[in-house]
């Protein structure tokens, strides 16, 4: 069971403008959303996080929204600039317990943004 | 600093053989992590250590599957008796305790012919 999903493999947008990627999570326990960034041939770089007890955390052209009731959160980069293409994980993390350390993933969203 | 550095980064090999994945995670990390990337999907969790012992192993598909981390810094992933369907990019993780971000390596690309 896919507890992580994002349901669109891919996203393409103009430079300057916005993009919004989009995660659905179906796990009550997950406390702790994350956002990676991946290049090919490179290993997921952190971008982004946010705590369940907020519904917002933002750093520079990024943030993330978190709506618990609806379990989705979604990442806004604005504007978005042709550095930005890679592929962009949604990842999750449980409160406690020995499932802490343990991150579940989505599927990845492939952005591609052109000059 | 370093970061993260996984060797091999290619490995290819014949179903049915034994291989060993390595993993060097960034100095002082105390957290260890191991993740599989299947193509087009998301990484998919393994085992974590914390420091020495395995704290989750829940991710190992099956017994073919092991991982030891004997001093607290380097790792190694050991498959048995490989299948194909064991093909995949093998990610490593470290973190400076349980909970921190967690920093990847470039991850290992494992072929099974």
């Amino acid at each position: 069971d896919q507890q992580v999903k994002q349901n669109s493999p891919s996203l393409s947008v103009q430079e300057g403008r916005i993009s919004i990627l989009n995660c659905d999570y179906t796990n009550s326990m997950f406390d702790y959303f994350l956002w990676y960034k991946k290049y090919p041939a490179e290993g997921p770089t952190f971008l982004i996080s946010i705590s369940s007890i907020k519904d917002k955390n933002e750093d520079g052209r990024f943030t993330v929204f978190l709506n618990k009731s609806a379990k989705h959160l979604s990442l806004h980069i604005v504007p978005s600039q042709p550095g930005d293409s890679a592929v962009y994980f949604c990842a999750a993390r449980e409160a406690g317990g020995t499932s802490y350390g343990k991150l579940t993933f989505g599927q990845g969203t492939i952005l591609t943004v052109h000059p | 600093g370093a970061g993260v550095s996984q060797t091999p980064s290619n490995k290819v090999t014949e179903k049915g053989k034994y291989v060993e994945l390595r993993c060097d995670p960034i100095s002082g990390h105390t957290a260890l992590y191991w993740y599989r990337q299947s193509l087009g999907q998301g990484p998919e969790f393994l085992i974590y250590f914390q420091g020495t012992g395995a704290a989750d192993d829940s991710g190992l598909p099956n017994d073919r599957f092991f991982a030891v981390r004997p001093e607290g810094s380097v790792s190694t992933l050991k498959i048995q008796r490989t299948e194909r369907g064991d093909s995949a990019v093998y990610l490593c993780a470290s973190s400076l305790n349980l909970g921190a971000e967690q920093f990847f390596g470039p991850g290992t690309r494992l072929t099974v012919l």
